[in-house]
């Protein structure tokens, strides 16, 4: 069955620096997200994007933020400088197109991303 | 604010009982609902709901969304160790073309021998 994957599965990093997690979403899907979870807490919605750019985004995803999919198959979130505060699961989803009707989001086994 | 709560938090079971999980919602855009089981990782796709009074069933899981009182259960049947997890509900919104999903904090369910 296809799948979400991410990379890396675990990503340590000193506060301030810049951090690229990767994602590859199922083939034929056309929206992507990410979500991510801080350890205890619900998981929470970060960005949405279709078409080349972004659909929505959350009160989280501020200008430190960004995504990109820069080729055919990946589907990046880029931190440009880590605090403390961004230790969490981050997880990707994608979704395939559905017209009017809804589709599922599928996810990623997620990026564990500590900040030191 | 739109808000997604889950019942009970946590559970312990033995094997061979049954479960029924709650979820309650209150959200301003209501697409669908869907419930995802999380082990270890990925939060694992169950069901999708989003018309009213239609069960969806997958062997041993069931799910039907009340969108009159706001709520979902999932039901599990003669439960498994295997189904120890975290049970997670989400609701889907109309966010521009597409929805984002707002979850609950999850059902831990432990199942024992």
């Amino acid at each position: 069955e296809p799948e979400v994957t991410q990379t890396p599965s675990h990503q340590v990093t000193q506060m301030g620096q810049e951090v690229i997690l990767r994602c590859v979403p199922i083939s034929n899907h056309l929206y992507f997200y990410w979500y991510r979870q801080i350890l205890g807490q619900k998981v929470e919605f970060l960005v949405s994007f279709y078409n080349n750019e972004i659909s929505e985004k959350s009160e989280i995803f501020d200008d430190q933020f960004s995504v990109e999919r820069p080729d055919g198959s990946n589907f990046t979130l880029k931190i440009r400088s880590t605090k403390l505060e961004d230790s969490a699961m981050y997880f990707c989803a994608s979704s395939d197109f559905a017209g009017y009707s809804n589709q599922p989001q599928h996810f990623g086994d997620g990026t564990r991303l500590s900040i030191l | 604010e739109d808000k997604v709560v889950q019942s009970p938090l946590s559970l312990v079971v033995h094997e061979g009982d049954t479960v029924t999980l709650n979820c309650s919602y209150e959200v301003t855009n209501f697409r669908s609902l869907l419930w995802y089981k999380q082990e270890k990782k990925a939060p694992t796709f169950l069901f999708m709901l989003t018309s009213s009074g239609i069960e969806k069933k997958s062997g041993r899981l069931s799910s039907i969304l009340d969108k009159k009182e706001l709520f979902s259960i999932l039901n599990i049947t003669a439960t498994q160790t295997g189904d120890s997890a975290v049970y997670l509900c989400a609701v889907m919104n109309y966010g521009g073309s597409q929805g984002n999903l707002i979850f609950g904090k999850g059902t831990k369910l432990s199942v024992k021998p």
